[in-house]
């Protein structure tokens, strides 16, 4: 069964100090896509990567960086020098690209809280 | 190209009474799924409809809660009966049938159901 898990429920840093923001995931699949998603205190989910997973190569926009790691069914998403404004819940998810049924629905983590403090 | 439309954006309804979420998805994209965010838990599928079609409502409620996307007009969510435990954030998303995009899917801002 699919699985994403977000072991960090909150996490507090001071501004411009660096944080990283875990994601493990399950799934039998050998094709899926990992996605992060920001959900400010408005409400709404804001899309910020998708990575498929023949692509392991990290990925860095801005101050925001991105490390996938197959061999240990990780995705964790790094914020550089961060600011008040990335104060959010960071979400991490899974795409199902099975056949059938099941295609593109997405498997969310409980998300990360994150505030960050001026 | 305006993106996924939700209304409304807060709805408000005594336990009883029916609840009606509408969600317009992104032009040309023919795929809905509808989300479900309780207080404090990530989101969790409810169900995903191509027009006129359920295709999988695995995550639905069995009781009180249907969904449909017509051949025309806006994905509906319809909770009959409401219970205060049905108070959360309904998330739509659409997704294109084909094209390099079809593994992702695009938001709404969301309905936040109060229930009284």
């Amino acid at each position: 069964a699919q699985k994403v898990t977000q072991a960090q429920t909150e996490i507090s840093v001071v501004e411009k100090e660096d944080v990283t923001l875990d994601c493990v995931y399950e799934t039998r699949d050998t094709t899926y896509y990992l996605f992060w998603y920001k959900q400010p205190p408005s409400g709404e989910l804001v899309f910020l990567i998708r990575r498929n997973s023949f692509d392991e190569q990290n990925e860095i926009s801005g101050r925001y960086s991105w490390n996938f790691q197959k061999s240990t069914s990780s995705f964790n998403f790094t914020i550089t020098a961060s600011q008040v404004v990335d104060s959010a819940v960071y979400f991490c998810a899974l795409s199902d690209t099975g056949r059938g049924s099941t295609l593109g629905r997405l498997y969310f983590g409980r998300g990360t809280q994150l505030t960050v403090w001026p | 190209n305006a993106g996924v439309m939700q209304n409304p954006r807060h709805l408000v309804r005594r336990r009883g009474q029916e609840a009606r979420l509408r969600c317009s998805p992104m032009k040309g994209h023919s795929h809905v799924y509808w989300y479900r965010q309780l207080p404090e838990e990530g989101l969790k599928f409810m169900v995903y409809l191509q027009k006129e079609n359920i295709i999988d409502e695995s995550g639905m409620p069995k009781e009180r809660f249907s969904a449909e996307f017509p051949k025309e007009g806006p994905s509906i969510l319809r909770i009959q009966q409401v219970v205060r435990g049905d108070s959360a954030a309904y998330f739509c998303a659409s997704s294109p049938l084909r094209g390099s995009m079809r593994h992702e899917q695009f938001f709404g801002p969301g309905t936040r159901l109060t229930v009284l």
